[in-house]
């Protein structure tokens, strides 16, 4: 079965350092999601992708968030400065949507395992 | 203001037995609604998804209904079993297809 994979699996650091999470989308699906997911607040839309263009990411904290798809088989999310508020566990999920479908069209989203991140 | 509400916050049921979970939701208007199952330390995976012309689905022994009348879903699972222990996820999907609005989760346990 095709599979979204994401890396690392967990990170600890310090906070003040930068934090890069990857993604590597099922091959052929054309959008990329990243959320986080806290016990207080469940899971949170951070950014999508389309065709690898940025299409929202109005959920992620600007000035220090960024998300960018280098290629169709990379997604990344960077935090720097990382703050101990960050802790939380990222997922990335990919899909395949039609021209002219919203991103959110009745199609599955497939879900990497995510990446646990701790800021000390 | 949009919103997605799941009860109970957690369950215990005995193996084999039959359980509901419920999802009301505020969002209008209305795209459609999923139910995700969560495994401990895993990634969401979809179990159904409807519109807003279905009211039921059935995957397996998971059979989701939507009222979009009175804006309720509810998860049934069917004769339990241990690896149904995880957690379920109510997210309604907004008409403009612009955002997904997420429950924050039913967390089931079956025990033996």
């Amino acid at each position: 079965d095709a599979r979204v994979t994401q890396t690392p699996r967990h990170k600890v650091t310090e906070m003040g350092q930068e934090v890069t999470m990857r993604c590597q989308p099922i091959l052929g699906h054309n959008t990329v999601f990243w959320y986080r997911q806290t016990m207080m607040q469940g899971l949170e839309l951070l950014a999508y992708f389309r065709n690898r263009a940025p299409l929202d990411d109005s959920g992620m904290p600007k000035d220090r968030f960024s998300a960018e798809m280098p290629d169709a088989t990379l997604a990344t999310l960077k935090i720097q400065p990382s703050e101990p508020r960050d802790s939380a566990v990222y997922f990335c999920a990919s899909g395949l949507v039609t021209d002219g479908q919203p991103p959110y069209s009745n199609q599955p989203q497939h879900f990497g395992d995510g990446t646990r991140l701790s800021i000390l | 203001k949009n919103q997605v509400e799941q009860s109970p916050q957690s369950l215990i049921i005995l193996e084999g037995k039959n359980c509901t979970l419920q999802c009301n939701y505020t969002v209008s208007p209305f795209s459609n609604l999923r139910w995700y199952k969560q495994d401990t330390g895993r990634g969401p995976v979809s179990l159904t998804i409807m519109t807003f012309s279905e009211n039921t689905k059935s995957n397996g022994r998971y059979t989701a209904t939507l009222d979009a009348d009175t804006k309720q879903s509810s998860l049934h699972i069917t004769a339990s079993q241990l690896s149904d222990s995880a957690s379920y996820i109510c997210v309604v999907g907004h008409q403009a297809g612009t955002a997904l609005i997420f429950g924050k989760g039913t967390t089931l346990s079956v025990s033996s």
